[in-house]
C-alpha cells in the first residue's frame, strides 16, 4: 500500500523567510510519481510539480524548489522568500505509474497549512 | 491547458434527498476519472475510479449504493449522492485522466441540512 506522510501540520512564517515543507512516502512500486499541490481557501487544487521516480534531479521554478531523495523516500518542497500569497494548504501526493508516462490514482498526504504573515 | 469542470460548484440540500455532481473534461477525452472527497481540514481521499463504459471501482469503505457513479461518455462522469445525510457534507473533487496527465476539477461543496 502507498502512504504519504507530511509531518508538519501547520507552519507559520514571516514574509521573506524561507520555508521547507517535508514529505516522506512509502511504496512498493519501482516506478511511481510524486506531486505537490497547493490548495488556497477557494479549494481548487493548483498543480505545482510532478516528478518521476527515475528522475532524482532537484528542480527549481522561481521561488519554488524541490528536493527528491530516493534513499530517504523524501520529496521536500522549499519556498524561498515567502510571500503572503503563498498562504495555503500544501499537499504532497504519490501515484503508481500505469505506463511509462501515465499514472493512476493519487494518494495524498495529510497536508501542511502554511501561513505567511506580513 | 486542459480544463476540467464540475457542476454545481456548491449545493445545499435537505437530508434524504439525492444530489448529482457532474465532472466534465472540456477539451480532451478522459477514459478514466477519479472521485475524491475532502472533509473540512482533512486530506483528499479517493472514493472511486470511474472508467468510461464500465462499472466504477470503489475504495474500501465507500458505499457503492450510496455514491452512484456513471461514466457514460469520454467527457462526462457523474456522482450521485443518494439519500444524503449531514455526514455526507464534504468537498467533492474529480480528476480526469487524458493521455498522460490528470487534471483536477474545481470541486463541489455539498452541504446537507
Amino acid at each position: 500500500a502507498q502512504k504519504v506522510t507530511q509531518a508538519q501540520t501547520e507552519i507559520s512564517v514571516v514574509e521573506k523567510e524561507d520555508v521547507t515543507l517535508d514529505c516522506v512516502y512509502e511504496t512498493r512500486d519501482t516506478t511511481y510519481y510524486l506531486f505537490w499541490y497547493k490548495q488556497p481557501p477557494s479549494g481548487e487544487l493548483v498543480f505545482l510539480i510532478r516528478r518521476n521516480s527515475f528522475d532524482e534531479q532537484n528542480e527549481i521554478s522561481g521561488r519554488y524548489s524541490w528536493n527528491f531523495q530516493k534513499s530517504t523516500s523524501s520529496f521536500n518542497f522549499t519556498i524561498t522568500a515567502s510571500q503572503v500569497v503563498d498562504s495555503a494548504v500544501y499537499f504532497c501526493a504519490l501515484s503508481e505509474a500505469i505506463t511509462g508516462t501515465s499514472y493512476g490514482k493519487l494518494t495524498f498526504g495529510q497536508g501542511t497549512i502554511l501561513t505567511v504573515h506580513p | 491547458g486542459a480544463v476540467v469542470s464540475q457542476h454545481p460548484s456548491w449545493v445545499i440540500c435537505k437530508s434524504g434527498t439525492s444530489v448529482k455532481i457532474e465532472c466534465r473534461s472540456l477539451d480532451f477525452q478522459a477514459t478514466t476519472m477519479f472521485w475524491y472527497r475532502q472533509f473540512p481540514k482533512q486530506s483528499l481521499m479517493l472514493m472511486a475510479t470511474s472508467n468510461e463504459g464500465s462499472k466504477a471501482t470503489y475504495e474500501q469503505g465507500v458505499e457503492k449504493d450510496k455514491f452512484l457513479i456513471n461514466h457514460a461518455s469520454l467527457t462526462l462522469s457523474t456522482l450521485t449522492v443518494t439519500s444524503a445525510h449531514p455526514e455526507d457534507s464534504s468537498f467533492y473533487i474529480c480528476s480526469a485522466r487524458g493521455l498522460d496527465e490528470q487534471f483536477f476539477g474545481p470541486g463541489t461543496r455539498l452541504t446537507v441540512l
